[in-house]
C-alpha cells in the first residue's frame, strides 16, 4: 500500500502570509493527488484534485504542484478563514486510497 | 444541491455490529462511486472503503476487511456499511462521500459517531 507523509505537521501563520504544506508519497503516484480542507467539527472539503485542478468554488489564492512523489499546496496570502488542517491524498490505481497525516495551520 | 445524510451510528459493545446508511440527494447517486471514510477522535482521515456505481467492485483498507460490508441500493438512492466484529479501535466519525471517479471525494456528509466500547 502507499504511504502518504506531510510536512510540516503544523505551522503558525499570519494572515497574508504565503504558506506552503508538502505531501510525498512512499512510490510514484502520477498526479493522482488530492488536497482537502477540514475545519473543526466539520467535514473534509475538497481544495483540488489531480494535483493542480482547482474545484469550482475553491479561492484562487490555493494551488498545488506536483507529481511523482513529491507535492505542494500554496495559499498564496493567507485569510482568516484559512486557518484549519489540511490533508493529502492519493488515488493512484487501486485502493486503499490513503490519506496524510494532515498538518494544522494556526494564527500567529 | 447535493445531500449525503449518514445515520446509524451509536454505542456499540465490541465484537457487536453497526450498520450505517447513508441517504444521497440532489444528484443521480447510480452514476457515482461512493465512499466511507472515517476519523477517530482527535486524528486524521482514514480511507475505510468504496463501492463502483453498480456494485460490481468493492474495495476496503486491510484493517477492515472481512469485518465491513459496503454496499448500495440505487433504487433507494442510498449507501449502507455493515460492521461486524468491531473494535475499541473502530471508535471514529464516519463520513459517507461521493467519489466521482472512486478517487477523491467532492462530496461529504456530516458524518455519524460510532463508539465501540464495554
Amino acid at each position: 500500500d502507499i504511504q502518504m507523509t506531510q510536512s510540516p505537521s503544523s505551522l503558525s501563520a499570519s494572515v497574508g502570509d504565503r504558506v506552503t504544506i508538502t505531501c510525498r508519497a512512499s512510490q510514484s503516484i502520477s498526479n493522482y493527488l488530492n488536497w482537502y480542507q477540514q475545519k473543526p467539527g466539520r467535514a473534509p472539503k475538497l481544495l483540488m484534485n489531480r494535483a493542480s485542478s482547482l474545484e469550482s468554488g475553491v479561492p484562487s489564492r490555493f494551488s498545488g504542484s506536483g507529481s511523482g512523489t513529491d507535492f505542494t499546496l500554496t495559499i498564496s496570502s493567507l485569510q482568516p478563514e484559512d486557518f484549519a488542517t489540511y490533508y493529502c491524498q492519493q488515488s493512484y490505481s487501486n485502493p486503499p486510497y490513503s490519506f496524510g497525516p494532515g498538518t494544522k495551520l494556526e494564527i500567529k | 444541491e447535493v445531500q449525503l445524510v449518514e445515520s446509524g451510528g451509536g454505542l456499540v459493545q465490541p465484537g457487536g455490529s453497526l450498520r450505517l446508511s447513508c441517504a444521497a440527494s440532489g444528484f443521480t447517486f447510480s452514476t457515482f462511486w461512493m465512499s466511507w471514510v472515517r476519523q477517530a477522535p482527535g486524528k486524521g482521515l482514514e480511507w475505510v472503503a468504496n463501492i463502483k456505481q453498480d456494485g460490481s467492485e468493492k474495495y476496503y483498507v486491510d484493517s477492515v476487511k472481512g469485518r465491513f460490508t459496503i454496499s448500495r441500493d440505487n433504487a433507494k438512492n442510498s449507501l449502507f456499511l455493515q460492521m461486524n466484529s468491531l473494535r475499541a479501535e473502530d471508535t471514529a466519525v464516519y463520513y459517507c462521500a461521493r467519489a466521482p471517479y472512486g478517487g477523491y471525494m467532492s462530496s461529504w456528509g456530516q458524518g455519524t459517531l460510532v463508539t465501540v466500547s464495554s
